[in-house]
């Protein structure tokens, strides 16, 4: 069965430290997506990254970094020089390509906190 | 407008009172989902429309719980006899295209209270 560990509940950061999310995932299937979403407090999901099981190389965009590593079922997500606007729950889901519906599941979220 | 809507926002309801909450997907998307969000925790998928047939609904928690999508386009989440566990954010999401992995763009959420 699918299922995703974020294992820090809340982080705090002042700002302009670096910032390193944790998520551990399981699943049987060799083809699988994984994705990170932010939830800022107006409560909307906004779609940050989408990275397929085959390509394992490591993403920049802007002040946000991505590390995939199969061997450790792991795609952590790191921000740089963090910002008060970065304040957010931010939640890493994975999904299975071949099947729809209840394909995607999330983890329980970090709450990130980024103080002035 | 350009993303997911959903409306109310916000919603009260007395126990036993029966709400409807409305999706509006961004236009031309085939694929529509309904998540639960309890306070604390990660959306939990409650159903899939794959355009107006609704192919998936194994995560509603009880028959109180209905969905429809009857042309295709807007949804509507229906809870019948509310109860308080039912208290949480409904969000919707949608996709351009079927199949699992595809990108999902998410609305704002209902926010259910039941007292």
């Amino acid at each position: 069965a699918q299922k995703v560990t974020q294992a820090q509940t809340e982080i705090s950061v002042v700002e302009k430290e670096d910032v390193t999310l944790d998520c551990v995932y399981e699943t049987r299937d060799t083809t699988y997506y994984l994705f990170w979403y932010k939830q800022p407090p107006s409560g909307e999901l906004v779609f940050l990254i989408r990275r397929n099981s085959f390509d394992e190389q490591n993403e920049i965009s802007g002040r946000y970094s991505w590390n995939f590593q199969k061997s450790t079922s792991s795609f952590n997500f790191t921000i740089t020089a963090s910002q008060v606007v970065d304040s957010a729950v931010y939640f890493c889901a994975l999904s299975e390509p071949f099947t729809y519906g209840q394909n995607f599941v999330f983890g329980p979220g970090t709450r990130l906190s980024v103080l002035p | 407008g350009a993303g997911v809507s959903q409306s109310p926002r916000y919603k009260v309801a007395k126990r036993g009172q029966d709400v409807a909450l409305r999706c509006d997907p961004i236009s031309g998307h085939v694929s529509l989902f309904w998540y639960q969000q309890a306070l604390g925790q990660g959306p939990e998928f409650l159903t899939y429309f794959q355009n107006e047939a609704q192919l998936d609904k194994s995560g509603l928690p009880s028959d109180r719980f209905f969905a429809e999508r009857p042309e295709g386009s807007v949804s509507t989440l229906k809870i019948q006899r509310t109860q308080q566990e039912d208290s949480a954010v409904y969000l919707c999401a949608s996709s351009p295209l079927v199949g699992g992995g595809e990108t999902q763009y998410f609305g704002p959420g209902t926010r259910l209270l039941v007292l």
